[in-house]
């Protein structure tokens, strides 16, 4: 079965300072990685994935995520943090193949941004 | 286009009794999925719905809980003799499809916050 850590239950960060998310997963196979985004009484809101190709992903608002399978991470990243960023932010994992419907999350990570 | 609704926003119910949680999906979507969102947990799955095939019901957490969905639309999710530990936020999710070859996104309602006294 796979699984999601993520380390940081909170970060905070000044408005304009880069930032870094980790997010390391455990499967068997090629994962389906995704990363959310949850604003307060918001739903989630997709991110960005990874399928195969390319291992650094670009979403949405600046974002960007790094697969590296040797270290089964899934890292997201921004250059420059907005006050607007402030939210929780899931990495989620989905099995490819069969099931592949099913999302396993991260338990989250709070992030704060000082003006 | 409208996404995905949940009703109520909010519940609050005494311990013992029942609930039920609704969930429209965005239209043309035949997937739809429920997650439960515990006090600083992630996400966890509870069960999936997709076209009128019989629905993955392995994430329900015990027989008190249970969900329907009418005419491969709306879905109700039910608890019955809620427990404190039922309290959580109950998570609605719709997608064009389900998984296989390919993924489909899945997007998400605001939840319904359920507390249980």
């Amino acid at each position: 079965a796979q699984s999601v850590t993520q380390p940081d239950i909170h970060i905070t960060v000044s408005e304009g300072a880069s930032l870094e998310l980790r997010c390391n997963y455990s499967y068997g196979a090629t994962p389906y990685l995704f990363w959310y985004v949850q604003s307060p009484g918001q739903g989630l809101q997709l991110l960005l994935k990874y399928f195969s190709g390319d291992t650094l992903v670009q979403g949405i608002k600046g974002f960007e995520a790094e697969f590296k399978r040797s270290q089964s991470s899934f890292n997201l990243r921004k250059p420059s943090v907005h006050w607007s960023d402030a939210a929780e932010y899931f990495c989620a994992v989905g099995a490819a193949g069969a099931g592949s419907y099913q999302l396993t999350f991260g338990k989250g990570t709070k992030l704060s941004v000082i003006p | 286009g409208a996404g995905v609704s949940q009703s109520p926003s909010n519940k609050v119910t005494e311990k013992g009794k029942d609930v039920e949680l609704r969930c429209d999906p965005i239209s043309g979507h035949t997937a739809l999925y429920w997650y439960r969102q515990s006090l600083g947990q992630g996400l966890e799955f509870l069960i999936y719905f997709q076209g009128n095939s019989a629905p993955d019901k392995s994430g329900l957490p015990s027989d008190r809980f249970s969900a329907e969905r009418t005419g491969g639309s709306v879905s109700t999710l039910t608890i019955q003799r809620t427990q404190q530990e039922d309290s959580a936020v109950y998570l609605c999710a719709s997608s064009l499809g389900g998984g296989g070859a390919s993924y489909n996104e899945q997007f998400f309602g605001p939840g319904t916050r359920l507390t249980v006294l």
